[in-house]
């Protein structure tokens, strides 16, 4: 499952298969990048990071990919499983914004049995 | 557990009174923040601590509301005449400096204020 353009709320996925998720954020001078994930009434949880002077990086089942030049970021998720179901952001650092973080509105993964 | 820890999880009050929540940080890091979470959307971020210091607010930050980490450990977010507009949660943050620049940041469960 891929969700696509500017931003999609939503992404439904079967489990077992690979889940993209994209982002597109507003800052070419953004210089840190952070996706989390948030289950219902729990707070966001780390998941992965990238700094702009990297195109990709890799964690346990996940991967980033940061392209700069048009200002998009994807997280990749191998072998969705259901406990991947959350709301899933996107973020943000502006170097003139000291260490805030911006997030996006996020995108629902629902995963199919 | 030794994640970031909120206290209440959940409150709910009557317009015009005050509340205070209080957020204890992961140890030894020494950046705080505070975001506020609507439903539907991602945080927006309302001010951050470097230890004890106070350094950024955001303009979502009114006057009546009110952060402080006295001891460089803790961290108290207090809202004054609170209006139905205020009900959100309430999310705190922490993250180490090790070199400068932006690291990870690790948020609490979050505080759920409603407003009647």
């Amino acid at each position: 499952g891929e969700s696509v353009g500017l931003h999609l709320p939503t992404l439904s996925v079967q489990e077992g298969d690979n889940s993209i998720i994209n982002c597109a954020y507003s800052n070419s001078a953004s210089d840190y990048f952070i996706w989390y994930k948030q289950e219902s009434g729990k707070g966001p949880q780390f998941i992965i990071d990238i700094r702009s002077n990297m195109d990709k990086r890799q964690g346990q089942r996940v991967t980033v990919l940061l392209n700069k030049t048009v200002k998009h970021l994807s997280l990749q998720i191998a072998a969705t499983q259901p406990g991947d179901s959350a709301v899933y952001f996107c973020a943000e650092n502006i170097p003139s914004n000291d260490y805030k973080l911006s997030f996006g509105a996020g995108t629902t993964v629902t995963v199919r049995a | 557990d030794t994640g970031v820890s909120q206290d209440p999880r959940h409150k709910i009050t009557k317009r015009g009174q005050n509340v205070t929540f209080r957020c204890d940080p992961i140890s030894e890091h020494n950046r705080l923040y505070w975001y506020r979470q609507t439903l539907g959307q991602g945080p927006e971020f309302l001010t951050y601590f470097q230890n004890e210091a106070q350094l950024e607010k955001s303009r979502l930050l009114s006057d009546r509301f009110s952060a402080e980490r006295p001891k460089g450990s803790f961290s108290t977010l207090e809202i004054q005449r609170t209006e139905q507009g205020d009900s959100a949660m309430y999310l705190c943050a922490s993250s180490l400096d090790l070199a400068g620049g932006p690291d990870i940041q690790y948020f609490g469960a979050g505080t759920r204020l409603s407003v009647l």
